[in-house]
């Protein structure tokens, strides 16, 4: 139980495209999801919180007009980098949290390899 | 703030050699710890969720304990199956949105 899907697993693009990532929660109603940003031998640096129906969060730093959020239903959350750089290269991890997120552990997708040309 | 440290960054084993991880953290309210694994080029894997100091769960060949100011994962008898990156994070309470906040991780290598 308890799957996350993200997809693609690995996109190459150019300088300038906007790329698309969602992330799906198979066999769970998730309430809230988070996405994070993952660099080499580093660990994992939250982006945003995004709660179904609302607004994401975003963290300090992070670009709300670079990195769009959208958690339209309780199983789907999509990242949307827009006109996307070299700079923005990098691995991306959803994460999804059950109803009655308190005390329940955040599941993780397989992460997105964005690659920008 | 909320600081997660683990220690060593990087830890090789014999098979069968057991070992010890450690990750240190100051949080405000501690809700929950966490300790996933992460395989190269993929997602964090869930493992255990701590609460409070005395705690202990176990899977397999792995055992995590809790303190009020640090949480062990051991290891018995590792496979090379085992080798992977450990990674520990903590979830403050008080109006967090139930963030987590992950530490750099253990890479373990166990040989065969």
């Amino acid at each position: 139980g308890a799957v996350v899907s993200q997809h693609p697993s690995w996109v190459i693009c150019k300088s300038g495209t906007s790329v698309k990532i969602e992330c799906r929660s198979l066999d769970f109603q998730a309430t809230t999801m988070f996405w994070y940003r993952q660099f080499p031998k580093q660990s994992l640096m939250l982006m945003a919180t995004s709660n179904e129906g609302s607004k994401a969060t975003y963290e300090q730093g992070v670009e709300k007009d670079k990195f769009l959020i959208n958690h339209a239903s309780l199983t789907l959350s999509t990242l949307t980098v827009t006109s996307a750089h070299p700079e923005d290269s990098s691995f991306y991890i959803c994460s999804a949290t059950q109803r009655g997120a308190g005390y329940q552990p955040q599941h993780f997708g397989d992460g997105t390899r964005l690659s920008i040309l | 703030e909320d600081q997660v440290t683990q220690s060593p960054e990087a830890l090789r084993l014999q098979e069968g050699e057991s070992s010890s991880l450690n990750c240190s953290y100051t949080v405000s309210g501690l809700r929950g710890l966490f300790w996933y694994r992460q395989d190269p080029g993929k997602g964090p894997e869930f493992l255990f969720t701590l609460y409070s100091a005395g705690e202990e769960k176990e899977k397999e060949r792995l055992k995590a304990t809790l303190t009020k100011k640090e949480s062990f994962l051991h290891i018995t008898a590792p496979k090379p199956e085992d080798s992977a990156t450990y990674l520990c994070a903590v979830q403050a309470g008080g109006g967090s949105n139930y963030k987590l906040t992950f530490g750099k991780g253990t890479l373990l290598t166990v040989n065969p």
